[in-house]
């Protein structure tokens, strides 16, 4: 149990494009996701925390304008990179808790975004 | 901001060697969570501990969290080329805030 997916696992796209990004917690009803970011063999950055119906909580330097979070249901998360660039370039993760505690965490397979 | 650190970076083993990495968090926890991420792979959830002086095993993994809730180690008794990879401490307050993580490779 307790399974995690995202979709796309990869895209390219050209500069100044949107990307949208669906993380969907399949087994069990997640309530709270999260948004990572990690560049190559670097840790994973704490984007934003997302709870069903209300608005995500973005970690400071992450620009909400940006980086739009959708949370509409309690098994579906959506991260849309707008306009994105060349430097946004990044494998993005989430993941999804099923208590609010900061127990552990699931982790999706992850998407690799990359700006040409 | 909170910090959490991990020594070392990237530590190369013969197989059947002993690994260790160490963890500390710039401030007190409330829990840490250890992860394992393959290359190429999503992070997955080893373990996590929640009191003081907290020590766990999983097999050939020991893990322990410090008496002031600060710090953790990982130890992999015997090591095997299926360990590769890289380890995560997470120390948890209101959110999870990842360490930097130690890369392990075992040469068979």
């Amino acid at each position: 149990g307790a399974v995690v997916s995202q979709h796309p696992s990869r895209v390219i796209c050209k500069s100044g494009t949107s990307v949208k990004i669906e993380c969907r917690s399949l087994d069990f009803q997640a309530t709270t996701m999260f948004w990572y970011r990690q560049f190559p063999k670097q840790s994973l950055m704490l984007m934003a925390t997302s709870n069903e119906g209300s608005k995500a909580t973005y970690e400071q330097g992450v620009e909400k304008d940006k980086f739009l979070i959708n949370h509409a249901s309690l098994t579906l998360s959506t991260l849309t990179v707008t306009s994105a660039h060349p430097e946004d370039s990044s494998f993005y993760i989430c993941s999804a808790t099923r208590t609010s505690r900061g127990d552990e965490q699931f982790f999706g397979p992850g998407t690799r975004l990359t700006v040409l | 901001g909170q910090q959490v650190m991990q020594i070392p970076q990237y530590q190369h083993v013969q197989e059947g060697e002993d690994f260790t990495t160490y963890c500390n968090s710039s401030t007190t926890l409330s829990n840490i969570q250890w992860y394992k991420q393959r290359p190429g792979g999503h992070p997955v959830f080893l373990i996590q501990l929640v009191k003081s002086g907290e020590v766990k095993k999983q097999k050939r993994l020991t893990f322990q969290f410090g008496e002031a809730k600060k710090n953790s180690s990982l130890h992999i008794t015997a090591t095997q080329t299926t360990d590769v990879g890289t380890y995560f401490c997470a120390g948890a307050t209101n959110k999870l805030i990842f360490g930097t993580g130690t890369l392990l490779a075992v040469q068979p």
